[in-house]
Parts: C-alpha cells; sequence; structure tokens
C-alpha cells in the first residue's frame, strides 16, 4: 500500500524557517517525480514544488521561486521542503504527491503550516 | 503560465440528478507528440487529501465509479458526474499537467440538496 506520510508543520514567525519532510513507504521511491501541493485555509490547490527521479531538476512556481528548496533522499525514501523567508501567505496545509507524466497520483494527509507572529 | 479557468465556483443538486463542471486553459493542453490532454481532475471530500479522478482529460482512475466522466480536448473539459450520489459532496478540482508550473482550477464545491 502506497503510504506519504508528512511531518515538520507547526507555527513559524514571518521570515524564519521550517523544513518539511515526507516518508513515502509501499512504491519504489526513486523511480517516481515527487510534488509538495499546498491548500490555504478555506482555499483551492496550489503547487508548490516538484523533483526528478534523482533530484537533478526541480520546479517552483515564481510565488516560491529562491525561497522554497525540494529534496529528496532515495535511500531513506524521503521527500523534504526547505522554506525560507516564510510570509503570512505561506500559512497552509502542505501536502507531498507521487507525481507521474499525466497527474499527482497519490498524496500524504497533509501538515499544517502556520505563519504568524 | 497555464492559466485554469473553472466553473461554477459552487452547485447543490439533488441526489439522482447530473452535474458538469467546466475547465478551461488558456493554452491548448493536446500535446501534438500523442495526441493527448494532459488535463486531470481530482476530488477533495471535507477533511480529506485530494484524490485524482481523472487522467488524460477522460480515463477514470482505477476505483472510480463509472458515473464520472471526464470528456473535451485542447482547451475545454468537462467533468460530468451522472446520477450524483451523497458520497459525492466535495470539491473538485481540475489541473493542467501539461507544463510546469502546474496549476490548477479554482474548484467547484458540490452540495447535495
Amino acid at each position: 500500500e502506497v503510504q506519504l506520510v508528512e511531518s515538520g508543520g507547526g507555527l513559524v514567525q514571518p521570515g524564519r524557517s521550517l523544513k518539511l519532510s515526507c516518508a513515502a513507504s509501499g512504491f519504489t521511491f526513486s523511480n517516481y517525480y515527487m510534488a509538495w501541493v499546498r491548500q490555504a485555509p478555506k482555499k483551492g490547490l496550489e503547487w508548490v514544488a516538484t523533483i526528478s527521479t534523482s533530484g537533478s531538476r526541480t520546479y517552483y512556481p515564481d510565488s516560491v521561486k529562491g525561497r522554497f528548496t525540494i529534496s529528496r533522499d532515495n535511500a531513506k525514501s524521503s521527500l523534504y521542503l526547505q522554506m525560507n523567508s516564510l510570509k503570512s501567505e505561506d500559512t497552509a496545509t502542505y501536502y507531498c504527491a507521487r507525481e507521474v507524466y499525466y497527474g499527482l497520483f497519490y498524496w500524504g494527509q497533509g501538515v499544517m503550516v502556520t505563519v504568524s507572529s | 503560465d497555464i492559466v485554469m479557468t473553472q466553473s461554477p465556483s459552487s452547485l447543490a443538486v439533488s441526489a439522482g440528478e447530473t452535474v458538469t463542471i467546466n475547465c478551461k486553459s488558456s493554452q491548448s493542453l493536446l500535446s501534438s507528440g500523442n495526441q493527448k490532454n494532459y488535463l486531470a481532475w481530482y476530488q477533495q471530500k471535507p477533511g480529506q487529501s485530494p484524490k485524482l479522478l481523472i487522467y488524460l482529460a477522460s480515463t477514470r482512475e482505477s476505483g472510480v465509479p463509472d458515473r464520472f466522466i471526464g470528456s473535451g480536448s485542447g482547451t475545454d473539459f468537462t467533468l460530468t458526474i451522472s446520477s450524483v450520489q451523497a458520497e459525492d459532496l466535495a470539491d473538485y478540482y481540475c489541473q493542467q499537467h501539461y507544463s510546469y508550473p502546474l496549476t490548477f482550477g479554482s474548484g467547484t464545491k458540490l452540495e447535495i440538496k
């Protein structure tokens, strides 16, 4: 059974950093692109980042480019999202997802990040 | 960036009725190489993570009831839910997987009267 379990969320002050983790199991992690998607409270879905199988290629929207870094450790079947210079508008539930060429196939349960002073 | 415009933002129907949700992309999602449309639909039930329902515009994910039908090509797409059930209460999102940045529609909230 495919499982994606996010962790590392919490309350953080504006301008500070936070690192999210996603532990994957039930599939060969190194064979798949992985992504982060977020959802602000009562709002829609926003894609945040994607990383290739080896980690050599990463993709971001302009809203987080230069502040967020996606990475992975295939030996540990783990995905990460380093978030720096956090803003109030980064407050959201963050989901990790297994990405295939046609969509986001499996999603974790999500982890909440609140950016507030 | 490809902008996804989804409508309506909400709708309320009685069980057994048919629902249509529309999604329009600002650029064609049809690949000239394989003639496939890179459009996906997701369902998000209250308090749950999103779930992939339909991909490549019209292919149902395994286990998805056949009352969910995806159609369209190029820039105009539709999700039809025939004979809506109470369990279909959810938010529905379209998403283009044609190019980065990946983008979602703004969502449609389906309520059951």
